[in-house]
């Protein structure tokens, strides 16, 4: 079974350009969840989707950051205008259902903003 | 507010030492879930464990073992004879709710050296 996949693996983009990020779930995984770590910090929690609401967005840094997640399968991260202080490692995570809770992690997207 | 710390940010050992990996946390609730996941150099979080907070039966997996105390709110993590394949960062983390966000330690960096 695959897990979770993340694209790209690295972007680097000049302040006030426009990223998405992508993220694909495990198959079956009704829930998905952004995280994100700055500047080598705890890794903090964005977002969380169930299927294609979104449960939890209450860690959305700004309105520069925007996600999606179409047909309750793989989900996007946009961040327009990229600022400085948005460099990091983005990454997501997956659940089956609330029940089973455990989340398992893709291997990040490292974005880097000049 | 929850909030877990992880005091050591560098740990380095000699291959075949034990090391014991430190995690306190702090919430107001009487139902949670903790977890450790490691980062290898490659990147990924890669899930290690998960307890709920009633269950504070210490767990042994090969040369992995976790002391949970809710009296001290510790949940500490040992690994017996390190190997070098140890080597990466370790993150101990708290949910209060079944599939709710994580909250993370800063992280613990585990060098074991030849």
């Amino acid at each position: 079974e695959a897990g979770v996949t993340q694209f790209p693996s690295h972007s680097v983009i000049e302040k006030g350009q426009t990223v998405t990020l992508r993220c694909d779930p495990i198959s079956g995984h009704d829930n998905l969840y952004w995280y994100r770590r700055v500047m080598g910090k705890e890794i903090k929690f964005l977002l969380h989707f169930v299927k294609e609401s979104k449960q939890d967005e209450s860690g959305m840094p700004n309105n520069r950051f925007l996600a999606e997640r179409t047909g309750g399968t793989y989900s996007t991260l946009k961040v327009q205008p990229a600022e400085l202080e948005d460099s990091g490692v983005y990454f997501c995570a997956s659940s089956q259902n609330l029940r089973t809770d455990t989340q398992y992690f893709g291997p990040g997207t490292r974005l880097t903003v000049l | 507010a929850q909030k877990v710390t992880q005091a050591q940010t560098e740990i380095s050992v000699v291959e075949k030492e034990d090391v014991t990996l430190d995690c306190v946390y702090e919430t107001r609730d009487t139902t949670y879930y903790l977890f450790w996941y490691k980062q290898p150099p490659s990147g990924e979080l890669v899930f290690l464990i998960r307890r709920n907070s009633f269950d504070e039966q210490n767990e042994i997996s090969g040369r992995y073992s976790w002391n949970f105390q809710k009296s001290t709110s510790s949940f500490n993590f040992t690994i017996t004879a390190s190997q070098v394949v140890d080597s990466a960062v370790y993150f101990c983390a708290l949910s209060e709710t079944s599939g709710s966000r994580l909250t993370f330690g800063e992280g613990t960096q585990l060098t074991v050296n030849p």
